[in-house]
C-alpha cells in the first residue's frame, strides 16, 4: 500500500537557520502530495501542496516540491522563526486533498530556539 | 473561517461503556467527513469516510461495529467507540470537507483538534 516517510524528531535550530525536513513516499499511482503543520493545542492546518511532479507548493516562506523520480516531497525555509515551532506532517492523497482520506507520515516536531 | 470543532476534548471511561465523539464543522458545510486515529509517536490513521446521508466507508481492519459513524448533518459526524477497552485508547482526529465550485469541486480538508479517549 501507499506510505509515507518522514525524518524523525525532535528537529531543534536556532532562529534564523536553514530548516529541511525530509519527506518520501511510496505510491501505486500519483498522488498529490501535502504538507499540514500542527501547533500546539490546534488542529492540523494545510502549509501547502503539490498536485502533479515538479509543481512546487509554497506558503510563509515554506517551500516544497514534488519530485516524482526520488519519489520524494522535501520540506524547507530559508530562514526560521520561533513562531515556526510545531509538528509538520507529510501526506500524500489521490484527490486534490479534500474526496480522499490522506495517507500521512509520522510527523516531525520542529523547535525553533531564539 | 472553515473551523472545525470536536467534542469532547478529552474522555475518560470505564471499560465496556460507549463513548461518542461529536465532530462539527462550523462555518460550512462538510461534504465529506473523516475520521483518524493517532497512537503516540505515529502517523495518523484513516478509520472511515462518511458523507452526510450515507454509510461510512471503513478502512480495512476497522471494526464497522465498534466504531459507529453516524453523519447526520451537513455539519455534524459523530463516532461512537462501542463497548470501549484499554486498547481504544487513542487520540481521535475528524477532518471535514468544505464543497466548493471553483478548481474541480472538493476542496481542503479542515482538521478538528482532537479527542484523547482513555479507557480504565
Amino acid at each position: 500500500g501507499d506510505s509515507v516517510t518522514q525524518m524523525e524528531g525532535p528537529v531543534t535550530l536556532s532562529e534564523e537557520a536553514f530548516l529541511t525536513i525530509n519527506c518520501t513516499y511510496t505510491a501505486t499511482g500519483y498522488p498529490s502530495l501535502f504538507w499540514y503543520v500542527q501547533y500546539p493545542g490546534e488542529g492540523l492546518q494545510l502549509l501547502l501542496k503539490a498536485t502533479k511532479a515538479d509543481d512546487k507548493g509554497s506558503n510563509k516562506g515554506f517551500e516544497a516540491t514534488y519530485r516524482k523520480e526520488t519519489t520524494s516531497f522535501h520540506l524547507e525555509k530559508g530562514s526560521v522563526q520561533v513562531s515556526d515551532s510545531a509538528v509538520y506532517f507529510c501526506a500524500l492523497s489521490y484527490s486534490g486533498g479534500g474526496a480522499d482520506g490522506l495517507t500521512f507520515g509520522k510527523g516531525t516536531h520542529l523547535i525553533i530556539q531564539p | 473561517g472553515a473551523v472545525v470543532s470536536q467534542h469532547p476534548s478529552r474522555v475518560i471511561c470505564k471499560s465496556g461503556t460507549s463513548v461518542k465523539i461529536e465532530c462539527r464543522s462550523l462555518d460550512f458545510q462538510a461534504t465529506t467527513m473523516f475520521w483518524y486515529r493517532q497512537f503516540p509517536k505515529q502517523s495518523l490513521m484513516l478509520m472511515a469516510t462518511s458523507n452526510e446521508g450515507s454509510k461510512a466507508t471503513y478502512e480495512q481492519g476497522v471494526e464497522k461495529d465498534k466504531f459507529l459513524i453516524n453523519h447526520a448533518s451537513l455539519t455534524l459526524s459523530t463516532l461512537t467507540v462501542t463497548s470501549a477497552h484499554p486498547e481504544d485508547s487513542s487520540f481521535y482526529i475528524c477532518s471535514a470537507t468544505r464543497y466548493t465550485t471553483s478548481r474541480g469541486g472538493s476542496d481542503t480538508q479542515y482538521f478538528g483538534p482532537g479527542t484523547r479517549l482513555t479507557v480504565l
